[in-house]
């Protein structure tokens, strides 16, 4: 089954421990981008890739890193995590930025004592 | 940057009647979706649609690309459409979506 994944899906954590959130696809695309989503802001981007070892800033990227060694991964680093990074985060995919639809994985709700 | 707004913003709707979501963008666009956010938070993909008519089922979304913006149909409504959906589209020379703010529906049994 075609699809985009995330782990974990929930997690509660302190300030200052270092945590990833993993995103997998299965479906060859290139591109590749993190989302997070807030009350009253809506969702924003985090950062974003089009293509191994490409990646670059979205409109939020402080307090975060990524990395894309392979094309079908695309985890997000939290190095030091904040009380304000506390969100619901999506991982999406897909062939073509601009001509092809967008997946979305299924979302990781990340609250940060 | 490019405006997204839909309407309307709330909508709630008696099981089996059918609703019309609007959603109007500020620039040309080569991206445009629609997603539905179940009440889990999880975002579906309903539509990409960045010109003209599709249907799928209950559901079909038209754009008028010339007119700048779009339609999303859902008809004999039941309580699993209920959620928030959202219209993105992607902003000129960047790789990314902007999302409206949403239009939250309620379909009551």
């Amino acid at each position: 089954e075609a699809q985009v994944t995330q782990n974990p899906r929930y997690l509660i954590t302190v300030t200052g421990k270092k945590l990833t959130v993993t995103c997998s696809q299965n479906m060859n695309h290139e591109y590749m981008s993190w989302y997070r989503q807030d009350p009253g802001l809506g969702l924003r981007q985090i950062y974003y890739s089009m293509n191994v070892e490409v990646t670059d800033k979205g409109d939020v990227p402080e307090g975060y890193k990524v990395s894309r060694k392979e094309k079908r991964n695309f985890p997000l680093i939290l190095e030091s995590p904040s009380p304000n990074q506390t969100s619901l985060y999506f991982c999406a995919s897909s062939f073509n930025f601009f001509t092809d639809t967008q997946y979305f994985g299924p979302g990781t709700r990340l609250t940060v004592l | 940057g490019i405006q997204v707004e839909q309407s309307p913003p709330d909508l709630i709707l008696q099981e089996g009647a059918n609703s019309t979501l609007r959603c109007n963008f500020s620039d040309s666009v080569n991206n445009l979706q629609w997603f539905h956010q179940n009440p889990w938070g999880q975002l579906i993909n309903l539509f990409y649609i960045p010109s003209g008519t599709k249907q799928n089922g209950r559901l079909s979304a038209t754009t008028v690309a010339t007119e700048r913006y779009s339609l999303l149909y859902i008809s004999s409504s039941q309580t699993t459409d209920s959620g928030v959906y959202f219209c993105a589209v992607d902003e000129d020379s960047s790789y990314k979506l902007i999302f409206g703010s949403g239009t939250r529906l309620l379909v009551r049994p």
